[in-house]
């Protein structure tokens, strides 16, 4: 149980163009999804906070205008990179959280990430 | 905010052997969760151990447990009977107990290596 999928896996686009990156949990409903972005050999560091049906909240430094973000159902969410650029290009991980039997917290389970790269 | 501290980048350890990774945080809540979570090269992250602050007695999920301590700030990994599969990026990470959506902060995370 609780799998959570990305598509696509890898995507390659040219420069100023837009990508979609879809989040979806596949056997339990999220509330809320998160989004990561990881540049080669660094950490998770988060960008948004996506709640099902309402606008997703940015952390510091994150352009909300250039990473939409989508969260219309509580099985799907969605990024999009809008007006790519090379600088952009790195790997792109979504969580979605659900109650944990016995804990006062929802796990976060992770999705297998999306390769950006931008020409 | 809340920080988390991986020290040691790499480690390397040889299979069988026992390793320990080193975290360590820096919050001012008094109940939250803190996770280790493994990256392997397939960049899939996964759960391998997690602890409730409330809770005294330290987590162990079969060859994986960790030393809790809550006062000097320290959640340490402990790998024993290490095997080639262990290889990975491992990420301390800290959450809040917000009663709502909490957020993840990650340390910067330490490559392991085991060795034959």
């Amino acid at each position: 149980g609780a799998v959570v999928s990305q598509h696509p896996s890898w995507v390659i686009c040219k420069s100023g163009t837009s990508v979609k990156i879809e989040c979806r949990s596949l056997d339990f409903q999220a509330t809320t999804m998160f989004w990561y972005r990881q540049f080669p050999k660094q950490s998770l560091m988060l960008m948004a906070t996506s709640n099902e049906g309402s606008k997703a909240t940015y952390e510091q430094g994150v352009e909300k205008d250039k990473f939409l973000i989508n969260h219309a159902s509580l099985t799907l969410s969605t990024l999009t990179v809008t007006s790519a650029h090379p600088e952009d290009s790195s790997f792109y991980i979504c969580s979605a959280d659900s109650a944990t039997a016995g804990t006062s917290y929802n796990e976060q389970f992770f999705g297998p990430g999306t390769r950006l790269t931008v020409l | 905010a809340q920080t988390v501290t991986q020290s040691q980048p790499e480690m390397s350890v040889q299979e069988a052997e026992t390793v320990t990774l080193s975290c360590t945080y820096d919050t001012s809540e008094s109940n939250y969760y803190l996770f280790w979570y493994k990256q392997p090269p397939s960049r899939q992250m996964i759960l391998v151990i997690r602890q409730e602050a409330y809770k005294q007695q330290n987590a162990t999920e079969n060859r994986f447990s960790v030393n809790f301590q809550k006062a000097a700030k320290s959640f340490s990994l402990k790998i024993s009977d290490s095997q080639l599969g262990d290889t990975a990026m491992y990420f301390c990470a800290f959450m809040t107990d917000t009663g709502t959506a909490s957020k993840l902060t990650f340390g910067t995370g330490t490559r392991l290596q085991v060795t034959l």
